[in-house]
Order: C-alpha cells, then structure tokens, then sequence
C-alpha cells in the first residue's frame, strides 16, 4: 500500500486568482503519476499522466509538474474559473498493477 | 458512445444478500478495473482485468468476486454482502495497462448494506 497525500484537502480562491496544490508519493519504485478531475455528481475524469522525472504537462489553463527524486508533483490552475470548482485526485503507482489515490484537495472558485 | 456505463445506480441490500455490479464500455479497452470509494479515503483498486477471460487482484479482494466472460463488460460480484462493503463502487476501463495510461471512470454506483 501507498500513501499518497495531497495537500490542501480543500481551499476556496477567487475567479481570476491562480492556484496551485500537492500531491506527495513516495519516491521509491516509482512508476507513473496521475492527475484526474472529479466534478460533483460525475465521474473522475484523467487530465494527466506523468512517468519521467521533469515532465511537465500542460491543457489549457492547467498545468502539471513531477519530481520522481523528492516524490511529489503539483498542479497548476491559471486564472481559476467557476467551472474549475471540483476535486482534483492524484494516483501513484509502484508498478504494472497497482495504482493508489490520494484523498483529494476539493477547490471551490467563488465568482 | 456511452463509454463507461454501470447497473444500477442504487442499491440496498440486507446483510447476506447477493448480488452483482455490471459495468460495459464501448470503447473496446482490453483493460478494466472495480475501486470503491469510501469517506475520507482514497479510491481503492478490488480488482482488475487484463483482458478477457482474466481477473487479479487488487488492494482490497477480500468479499468480492469478479468475472470478464466479454471484452465489454466487466461484473463485480458480492456473495454475501456486510455493512462494511457498504460503499460508492466505481468502474473503469483504459486502451493501455491504466497504471500507467488514463483511465476513464464510469458514473458510479452506490451501495448500501444494512
């Protein structure tokens, strides 16, 4: 088992600010890093997957950064909106089959 | 496309009962998954299926079964349902192996055992 933690478990920004939150893994045996969104009332949804240390991925106004060595990554959000209000959950895995989620940091966008 | 869907959306059982989760994807992914979802935990991995025919498991087997018999579905069993499987149960599928390849979620189903 994995314990991957993400840090802040909830915050609430204004429209227009940017923000950013954690998650942390252990470094050891790393094998892949995921970011997904998870809106209220529907299903989580992938917006990254990471698997060399460095990488950095970007889609739209959302950007993701991953350091295997230190084992954490951080998600981005640029000029935060109403529609970006949800649970972003991150994932980590060890190996071909395992895959284990943090808790999630809710953000709430106050327009 | 549907893409991930799941049957049913509610249920409540009594202590012992039976019963069975289907879950299909039209997306013809090799490669499907059964998590629950419980308050303030993560999503936790039952089982897992490589392709058809095969089933492993996860962190958390114990009290569950599972079956792939067709590509497109993939069926998470209960034999005899406890309280502590009382839970928001989500399936998923992914075209590559989703440990290390996105995988799309299905809306969710939500279990209560009494």
């Amino acid at each position: 088992i994995l314990n991957v933690e993400q840090s802040p478990q909830s915050l609430h920004v204004q429209e227009g600010d940017s923000t950013n939150f954690t998650c942390s893994f252990p470094s050891s045996n790393f094998y892949a890093l995921h970011w997904y969104r998870w809106e209220t009332a529907k299903s989580p949804e992938a917006l990254f997957v990471m698997t060399l240390n460095g990488d950095e991925k970007k889609k739209g106004r959302i950007s993701a950064t991953l350091n295997t060595k230190e084992g954490y990554s951080y998600l981005y959000i640029k000029g935060s909106q109403p529609e970006d209000s949800a649970t972003y959950l991150c994932a980590s895995s060890t190996g071909a089959n395992n895959l284990f989620f943090g808790t999630g940091t809710r953000l709430t966008v106050i327009p | 496309n549907a893409g991930v869907t799941q049957t049913p959306k509610f249920r409540v059982l009594k202590t012992g009962q039976s019963m069975t989760l289907l879950c299909a994807q039209d997306m013809n992914h090799e490669y499907m998954y059964w998590y629950r979802q419980d308050p303030g935990m993560g999503l936790r991995l039952i089982h897992y299926s490589v392709g058809e025919g095969t089933t492993a498991k996860g962190e958390v087997p114990d009290g569950y079964n599972v079956s792939r018999l067709k590509k497109q579905n993939f069926l998470l069993g209960l034999e005899s349902a406890a309280p502590s499987q009382t839970s928001v149960y989500f399936c998923a599928s992914s075209y590559g192996l989703g440990f290390y390849n996105e995988q799309f979620f299905g809306p969710g189903t939500r279990l209560t055992v009494l």
